[in-house]
């Protein structure tokens, strides 16, 4: 079974420090992972993805993520916040044989300090 | 515009009355799936499609019906709704090719089961 956890369900952070959203994921197979960001009153957005290959993925909007399989860990990080990504992040794991089922986590609210 | 529509954004209901809420997409995506969105639980999958006349359940599939007659469209049934239906829906469409995946969401569905 597959499951994930992001650690801190609010981030608070000021507007150009480095922001880090937690993401720590369980799976019996090597999953594929995600990141998405939801806007506040809109749909998600796939932010990164990570495959197989480079264990640093990035994504739009200057986020990027590393893919720890030691640590079962892929978080989330922009070396400079603005106030436009103030949202609610999702961190997400699929299995790579082929299925298509997706685990979320619960999400990462982020506010943006000017 | 590449896009997926969702029908009704909002709909209030009561228990046990059937209804359907529409998804279509434009982009002419393989992959299609619903999730429903609750407070503190983050997104669950509800089914997913791999393709025309291939569906599969997800994390929640209980209390919901799928069909992918058509390539476009992938309507959620509720047949009998209940109070704990009430919930935001989102329907999306992927492509994946080469590892490289583009994803799409709905703008959501508010729904209220009285």
């Amino acid at each position: 079974a597959q499951s994930v956890t992001q650690l801190g369900s609010h981030v608070s952070v000021s507007e150009g420090a480095l922001v880090l959203l937690r993401c720590n994921y369980s799976s019996s197979v090597p999953p594929y992972l995600f990141w998405y960001v939801q806007y506040p009153n809109q749909g998600l957005q796939l932010l990164l993805k990570y495959t197989t290959g480079a264990t640093l993925v990035k994504g739009i909007n200057g986020f990027e993520a590393e893919f720890k399989k030691s640590e079962t860990s892929f978080h989330l990080t922009k070396p400079s916040a603005h106030m436009s990504d103030a949202a609610e992040y999702f961190c997400a794991v699929r299995d790579n044989t082929g299925g298509f089922k997706t685990i979320f986590g619960a999400g990462t609210r982020l506010f943006v300090k000017a | 515009e590449a896009q997926v529509t969702q029908n009704p954004r909002y709909l209030i209901t009561v228990t046990g009355k059937k209804l359907t809420v529409t998804c279509s997409q434009n982009m002419n995506h393989e992959y299609m799936s619903w999730y429903r969105q609750d407070p503190g639980l983050g997104l669950r999958q509800i089914y997913y499609s791999m393709n025309v006349e291939v569906t599969d359940k997800g994390d929640v599939p209980e209390g919901y019906k799928v069909s992918r007659k058509e390539k476009r469209n992938f309507p959620l049934i509720l047949e009998s709704p209940s109070p704990n239906q009430t919930s935001l829906y989102f329907c999306a469409s992927s492509l994946s090719i080469g590892g490289e995946e583009t994803q799409y969401f709905g703008p959501g569905t508010r729904l209220l089961v009285l």
